[in-house]
């Protein structure tokens, strides 16, 4: 099984800022079957990025995903008052599909 | 726009079988891969396992025992249950298009273990 680490564990930032977000796989993710999802408080998973850095359909050009291999990192470039929330990667490269513990980027 | 909603009981006993459904609506069934994941509450996300359209499944080693998954094709609907369920099962339960990256999800349903 993978093991999707993220760091850091909360970022504390501010509107217009630029967030970086990282996961670390405990090996290579295949194909870079990697995927970033956004979740805000008491909604579902929302996807942002697939394949490491194709962002899905409707997902604002802030959002941007990069990295191969064991290292990936979703970056937005300026934050907007509805980015606060918590991000989750997620592995699809082998079974089971594993997710990182979350990233939540909060309000400085 | 593909819409998924599960369904199912919100409070179920310890040792009983957690039964849940998704009906999928504005698309078809067929030709897609269907999951389901789990969120207990305040934690991360955990993967249950997948079917496809046909009813091929893979499930998460961690659960396998006590997972099915199956798919009714004419109601367009795919369901997840869960045998031998305990207080560590308490969970929001979202049923999701995709089997790799999870692309479209339903709002998810409370499922509480307790008796």
């Amino acid at each position: 099984e993978i093991v999707l680490t993220q760091s850091p564990g909360t970022l504390s930032l501010s509107p217009g800022e630029r967030a970086t977000l990282s996961c670390r796989a405990s090996q290579s993710v295949g194909s870079s079957y990697l995927a970033w999802y956004q979740q805000r408080p008491g909604q579902a998973p929302r996807l942002l990025i697939y394949g490491a850095s194709s962002r899905a359909t409707g997902i604002p050009d802030r959002f941007s995903g990069s990295g191969s291999g064991t290292d990936f990192t979703l970056t937005i470039s300026r934050l907007e008052p509805e980015d606060f929330a918590v991000y989750y990667c997620q592995q699809y490269g082998s079974s089971p599909r594993t997710f990182g513990q979350g990233t939540k980027v909060e309000i400085k | 726009q593909v819409q998924l909603q599960e369904s199912g009981p919100g409070l179920v006993k310890p040792s009983e079988t957690l039964s849940l459904t998704c009906t999928v609506s504005g698309g078809s069934i067929s030709n897609n891969y269907w999951s389901w994941i789990r969120q207990p509450p305040g934690k991360g996300l955990e993967w249950i396992g997948y079917i496809y359209y046909s009813g091929s499944t893979d499930y998460n080693p961690s659960l396998k025992s006590r997972v099915t998954i199956s798919v009714d094709l004419s109601m367009n609907q795919f369901s997840l249950k869960l045998t031998s369920v305990t207080a560590a099962d308490t969970a929001v339960y979202f049923c999701v298009l995709g089997w790799g990256y999870m692309d479209v999800w339903g709002m998810g349903t409370t499922v509480t273990v307790s008796s």
